[in-house]
């Protein structure tokens, strides 16, 4: 139990274009969601906490307006990262967590920016 | 600015023995902590959960809170060549936050 799946696992894009990440509980329902963010040799950082049918809450640095999130159901979120740069790319992270405490962690999406 | 503090290592345990890998954490309103173990290239696994002050075990597992001492690690016993990775203390943000956050890791190589 407790599966997260992500897609896509790896994108390349070019500077100025838009990305979508989604992110599905496949066999739970996900009251909260997490987006996280890994550059090389770091740990993850947090950037957002959404609910379902709630606005997300962005961390302190994180632009809100660059990074949307939706969450439009249990079992799915999507992170778009719009008119991204080559600072953008990073190892994205989603987790989701149910009833209980725990964060199960999808495989990640490694976003490459020309 | 809340922090977890993990050794970076390499830590090198021969197969068979215990590894010990310990975390620190400052923020005292934290009630959630986790232990991911995460391969290169790849995302964090959970490995073990822990809430309460004292021992958690499950399998070869076992995790260890003292909330007064800011302080959590984890005993992996009968270490195996395929339990080198990185391991990941992850500590809930306070004040009712879910969100975690992680410590840098402690890379364990274990030798066969």
């Amino acid at each position: 139990g407790a599966v997260v799946s992500q897609h896509p696992s790896w994108v390349i894009c070019k500077s100025g274009t838009s990305v979508k990440i989604e992110c599905r509980s496949l066999d739970f329902q996900a009251t909260t969601m997490f987006w996280y963010r890994q550059f090389p040799k770091q740990s993850l950082m947090l950037m957002a906490t959404s609910n379902e049918g709630s606005k997300a809450t962005y961390e302190q640095g994180v632009e809100k307006d660059k990074f949307l999130i939706n969450h439009a159901s249990l079992t799915l979120s999507t992170l778009t990262v719009t008119s991204a740069h080559p600072e953008d790319s990073s190892f994205y992270i989603c987790s989701a967590r149910g009833l209980t405490r725990e964060q199960y962690f999808g495989p990640g999406t490694r976003l490459t920016v020309t | 600015q809340k922090e977890v503090e993990q050794n970076s290592g390499p830590l090198s345990v021969p197969e068979g023995a215990i590894a010990s890998l310990n975390c620190t954490y400052s923020d005292r309103g934290s009630q959630s902590f986790f232990w991911y173990r995460q391969y290169s290239g790849k995302s964090p696994e959970l490995i073990m959960s822990i809430y309460s002050n004292g021992d958690k075990e499950d399998g070869r597992f076992t995790a260890q809170l003292n909330k007064a001492s800011q302080y959590v690690s984890l005993l992996i016993r009968d270490s195996q060549p395929s339990d080198s990775a990185t391991y990941l203390c992850a500590v809930n943000k306070g004040g009712g936050a879910d969100g975690l956050t992680f410590g840098k890791g402690t890379h364990l190589i274990i030798q066969p």
